[in-house]
């Protein structure tokens, strides 16, 4: 069965960077994408970037160029977002998902991301 | 690319229907045929609802549809049930292998 197994939560100060792991199993890795969402505390979801399986081809939203980076492992089908210059407004749950063109079919259990001094 | 605007809310008794509704630009859901709907429960995860505008995925009830007019899609939901209460966000192919969520709506069965 397909699954998306992220890493677990973390406390970062303003300033310092994150990354968040994605673990992907049950299916070929290749010839997915996959997508990172995320969701501050009693907001709504809010889509980051996408990373392709296949050829490691990435998109950023414009909200996080530059601060965003998406990478895979492809040897292990793990999946890696990294945030940089983090800033109390980046408390929020992040989401893997894999992507089946265009849609997010599994999504990873969320792992949530505080900032705070 | 701007959040594709939903209802903050809408609300039905059990075994009525429901529609929510997801307006976009022009550059957004009316241009491609990628749109999506999520539903998610208080403090779970996301689920796939409807993909590209009207398919759905097996498991889902065909209660839930999915439809498209102009630069609006719609998430319709008959028969509702209690188990239907929840947040519900459509999702939309922006161009450029970006997407955009709506800002979601929440779904009350009284």
């Amino acid at each position: 069965q397909v699954q998306l197994v992220q890493s677990g939560a973390e406390v970062k100060k303003p300033g310092a960077s994150v990354k968040v792991s994605c673990k992907a199993s049950g299916y070929t890795f290749k010839n997915y994408g996959i997508t990172w969402v995320r969701q501050a505390p009693g907001q709504g979801l809010e889509w980051m970037g996408w990373i392709s399986g296949y050829n490691g081809k990435t998109n950023y939203a414009q909200k996080f160029q530059g601060r965003v980076t998406v990478s895979t492992d492809r040897s292990t089908s793990t999946a890696y977002m990294e945030l940089r210059s983090l800033t109390s407004d980046d408390t929020a749950v992040y989401y893997c998902a894999r992507e089946d063109r265009m849609f997010a079919d599994y999504w990873g259990q969320g792992a949530l991301v505080t900032v705070s001094s | 690319q701007s959040a594709l605007t939903q209802p903050r809310s809408v609300s039905g008794s059990p075994g009525q229907s429901v529609t929510i509704s997801c307006t976009g630009t022009s550059s957004d859901a009316s241009d491609y045929n990628y749109v999506s709907w999520y539903q998610q429960h208080p403090g779970e995860v996301p689920k796939l609802m409807i993909y590209d505008v009207t398919k759905r995925p097996s498991g889902v009830p065909d209660r839930f549809s999915g439809a498209m007019s102009d630069n609006t899609a719609f998430l319709a939901i008959s028969g509702l049930q209690a188990e239907d209460e929840a947040d519900y966000y459509c999702c939309s192919y922006a161009g450029r292998y970006t997407w955009v969520f709506g800002g979601g709506t929440k779904l009350t069965v009284l």
